[in-house]
């Protein structure tokens, strides 16, 4: 069964940075794609970032390209998300996904709150 | 990017009833759309990949439908435990990926 375990968020003031991450179980992390997508009341879900299975290959909303790094670490079964230049807009709920067909599975969320 | 258009944004219903929730993508996705559920305080959950395919586990009365760039998430048998909202999300091609807006059954 897939786990996705995250942590990180929090409060952070606009301009700030953040670190969300994500530990895998119950599947074979390397091999699948990942996502991180957010979710506000007002916008709904969002998509937000992709990486490659090898880590080599990602791509990123518009919203957030150029402030935000998605990266994993195959070997711990591990993936991240910086966020730098935080604004206000960025206030959400932030999953980690795999949704792959097969292997399906969401984080539990982490909320992120930016505000002074 | 492709936009989704997802219909109705709220749905009032009945146990018993069914139910059909609709995605319009603007450009041909040919089966590239999943349809998910989301309770209250919980992550999404995959019901539906590949426009039509039942993930393991999900009853029978879900069922998906469409190609190209008109999807329905069909309800058969409204159940208590059916209310919720539900998304539908693109993955055509290389990302941005995109959901719809969401729509929400309420009990009648």
């Amino acid at each position: 069964e897939v786990q996705l375990l995250q942590s990180g968020g929090g409060l952070v003031q606009p301009g700030g940075s953040l670190r969300l991450s994500c530990e895998a179980s119950g599947f074979t992390f390397n091999a699948y794609e990942m996502n991180w997508v957010r979710q506000t009341p007002e916008k709904g879900l969002e998509w937000v970032a992709y990486i490659s299975p090898n880590g080599r290959t990602a791509y990123y909303a518009k919203s957030v390209q150029g402030r935000f790094t998605v990266s994993r670490d195959n070997a711990g079964n591990s993936l991240f998300l910086q966020m730098h230049s935080l604004r206000p807009a960025d206030t959400a709920l932030y999953y980690c996904a795999s949704m792959n067909d097969f292997v399906p599975g969401w984080g539990q969320g982490a909320l992120v709150s930016v505000s002074s | 990017d492709i936009q989704m258009t997802q219909s109705p944004p709220s749905l009032s219903t009945s146990v018993g009833d069914r139910v059909t929730i609709t995605c319009r993508a603007s450009q041909n996705i040919i089966v590239h759309l999943s349809w998910y559920q989301q309770k209250p305080g919980k992550a999404p959950k995959l019901l539906i990949h590949t426009a039509s395919t039942l993930l393991s586990g999900v009853p029978s009365r879900f069922r998906g439908s469409g190609s190209g760039t008109d999807f329905t998430l069909t309800i058969d048998n409204l159940q208590p435990d059916d209310f919720a909202t539900y998304y539908c999300l693109q993955t055509y091609s290389t990302p941005p990926y995109t959901f719809g807006q969401g729509t929400k059954l309420e009990i009648k």
